[in-house]
């Protein structure tokens, strides 16, 4: 069973880079899925940050997209998120997900979360 | 982007009720809707995908409906565990957009 693990500080200063790892256990990250990051500022509704395959290739939000990348480690079995340039409205819970695309027509959901990790932008 | 409306936005609601949460999109996204459920401290755990086949060990008193733009999510009988808040979520273009969230509440 695959389980997900977010990594990474959780205290970043105003202007800098955010950097969280998602490590992928219980299965391979080499398979049809795409690997996620979805964030939720406290007390607040989900916003999809973007997504990487395998092979590298990524989909991204666009209202985060000159910020944001995405990556995968194959080797360690692991994706990564940095933004950069980030401010207090970037203080969030990140949760990475895996975004299984089945077979089956319109099978395409988030399956998988770790079980996020707070990082707040604060000086 | 394609915009995600949930109503209501909260609810109370006893065990036992049957509650219905709508959720509409901005525009079609044929039948790629999905839904989670979210409890404090945790993160969101799918519930239902494709808009009605329910995840593996979701139980059946939850069920979804709707084609095109409008959604509903329906738990015939509500039980303690099912207090929580609930997202619906396109999957049809990017970005991924999920609604707003309706809060269930205990009356």
């Amino acid at each position: 069973q695959v389980q997900l693990q977010e990594s990474g500080p959780g205290l970043v200063k105003p202007s800098g880079t955010l950097s969280l790892t998602c490590a992928v256990s219980g299965g391979s990250i080499v398979s049809s899925n795409w690997w996620s990051w979805v964030r939720q500022p406290p007390g607040k509704g989900l916003e999809w940050i973007g997504e990487v395959f395998h092979s590298g290739s990524t989909k991204y939000n666009p209202s985060l997209k000159s910020r944001v990348t995405i990556s995968v480690d194959k080797s360690k079995n692991q994706f990564s998120l940095n933004l950069t340039s980030v401010t207090a409205a970037d203080t969030a819970i990140y949760y990475c997900a895996r975004d299984r695309v089945a077979t089956v027509v319109y099978d395409d959901t988030f399956d998988v979360w770790g079980q996020g990790t707070l990082v707040t932008v604060s000086s | 982007d394609i915009q995600m409306t949930q109503s209501p936005s909260s609810l109370s609601a006893s065990v036992g009720d049957r509650v219905t949460i709508r959720c509409r999109a901005s525009q079609s996204i044929r039948s790629y809707l999905n839904w989670y459920q979210q409890k404090p401290g945790e993160a969101p755990k799918v519930l239902i995908y494709a808009v009605s086949t329910l995840q593996s060990g979701v139980p059946s008193r939850f069920s979804g409906s709707g084609s095109g733009t409008d959604f509903t999510l329906t738990i015939s009988a509500l039980q303690p565990e099912d207090f929580a808040t609930y997202y619906c979520q396109q999957s049809y273009s990017i970005p991924r957009t999920f609604g707003h969230g309706t809060k269930v509440e205990i009356k």
